[in-house]
């Protein structure tokens, strides 16, 4: 499968403790987003990388919040002290594209988070 | 702030019974307009991409329109395969896809 593929596709966990995410995108894809999407609305932006570069972290990303795209392939979305309003699903896309064919984005399954 | 906003937020219809969902965008430099499709449990998928007022894109029973100022998402003949939530997302700049809240469709046979 050449797909974007995320991992883990479901996490529970307890308030306070940490979460890692990772998400290898479609190979050779140069950009890299992660979004967030709570139930009943969509997806929500939070972070972009093209390439190994980290361009833009919305002001949604707060501090707890950190991504990594060590090498320019694989990416990894890290949340410290998780918080109960951090339960959501945690997508991760990739697109091949320069120019504006770059909104065209291949998501993965996404990652479920659930803090208890 | 550019801003997103679809309607109906769900859309219950029977099988082969037409109907229409809409995107409208308050924008300060749309460079594409994008309907996606997801299914629940799902990451969104790609359908359509818009650039330029009075284009149209077609696949199967779907027909996505765009003006200046909204977007529309014609459903021909719906079947029940066609239940999903459907979502508009704009490109405002050179990286960022804001996205819709999705309208819910609901196809009944």
């Amino acid at each position: 499968d050449t797909g974007v593929s995320q991992d883990p596709r479901h996490k529970i966990t307890k308030r306070g403790q940490n979460v890692t995410f990772r998400c290898d995108p479609i190979s050779e894809h140069n950009r890299l987003y992660w979004y967030r999407q709570t139930l009943g609305q969509g997806p929500e932006f939070l972070t972009y990388f093209q390439n190994e570069a980290q361009l833009e972290k919305s002001r949604l990303l707060s501090d707890r919040f950190s991504a990594e795209r060590p090498k320019g392939s694989f990416s990894t979305l890290e949340i410290q002290r998780t918080e109960q309003g951090d339960s959501a699903m945690y997508l991760c896309a990739s697109s091949p594209r320069e120019g504006r064919d770059t909104g065209e984005l291949f998501f993965g399954e996404g990652s479920r988070l659930t803090v208890l | 702030e550019d801003q997103v906003t679809q309607s109906p937020e769900a859309l219950r219809l029977q099988e082969g019974e037409s109907s229409s969902l809409n995107c409208s965008y308050t924008v300060s430099g749309l460079r594409g307009l994008f309907w996606y499709r997801q299914d629940p449990g799902k990451g969104p998928e790609f359908l359509f991409t818009l650039y330029s007022a009075g284009e149209e894109k077609e696949k199967e029973r779907l027909k996505a329109t765009l003006t200046k100022k909204e977007s529309f998402l014609h459903i021909t003949a719906p079947k029940p395969e066609d239940s999903a939530t459907y979502l508009c997302a704009c490109f405002f700049n050179d990286y960022k896809l804001s996205f819709g809240a999705g309208t819910t469709v609901t196809v009944r046979a």
